[in-house]
């Protein structure tokens, strides 16, 4: 596609439940970024990926939290035993490079009841 | 720790009025910098960028922004806004050589244009 794409577009679960929160980048792009980004703050990082590798998970806040890529294009956010404190937008974005610019899918908004 | 600050939480002007939201960066080292725009109900994108060379960048939209090393600022600025400019504005810094492959971002201007 054109964009980067990501599903759901909107999640509510409840309390303990597992969600999985899907990217798609942009065909090519090496570097992937997650960031989760609460009400009235700006993106906080969580994770990189160039290729199929995981290079930093040092912004993922729990060992709740689980993200891969295993054929280096689509990556999957995986959040277990969801949390109140989990609810945000989970961006996803990719790049060409490392330090390039950024392009953002539309996000998933994520509610846990 | 590294990190951004956008002074601006909130911004209401009236179209035509001359626009500056400020930002600043806590990294010694190499860094690139950003401004993303988030219009209402759409997905976050590039406003404009610094990489290196001339520190005043030009770029959507009328937009510029200046980066001031010994400031370790990166403001952004536009002459006459219009309402079409309301949306939220986030400054992001990717540090280099840091170890880190981050980009931090700020806590975001919303911009408010009255017609």
């Amino acid at each position: 596609g054109a964009g980067v794409s990501q599903s759901p577009r909107y999640k509510v679960a409840k309390r303990g439940q597992d969600v999985a929160l899907r990217c798609d980048p942009i065909s090519g792009h090496v570097s992937l970024f997650w960031y989760q980004q609460a009400l009235g703050q700006g993106p906080e990082f969580l994770t990189y990926f160039q290729n199929e590798a995981q290079l930093d998970k040092s912004g993922l806040p729990s060992d709740r939290f689980f993200a891969e890529r295993p054929e280096g294009s689509v990556s999957t956010l995986k959040i277990q035993r969801t949390q109140q404190e989990d609810s945000a937008v989970y961006l996803c974005a990719s790049s060409l490079e490392r330090t390039g610019e950024l392009f953002f899918g539309e996000g998933s908004r994520l509610t846990v009841l | 720790a590294q990190s951004v600050s956008q002074h601006n939480h909130h911004v209401i002007l009236s179209e035509a009025a001359s626009l500056e939201l400020g930002c600043n960066y806590s990294y010694g080292g190499t860094v690139n910098l950003f401004w993303y725009v988030q219009y209402p109900g759409q997905h976050l994108q590039l406003l404009l960028k610094y990489f290196s060379g001339d520190p005043l960048v030009k770029g959507i939209k009328g937009f510029e922004a200046e980066f001031i090393k010994s400031k370790f600022s990166f403001n952004l600025r536009k002459p006459s806004v219009q309402w079409s400019d309301t949306a939220e504005y986030f400054c992001a810094v990717s540090p280099l050589n840091s170890g880190t492959y981050k980009y931090i971002f700020g806590t975001g201007t919303r911009l408010k244009v009255l017609a």
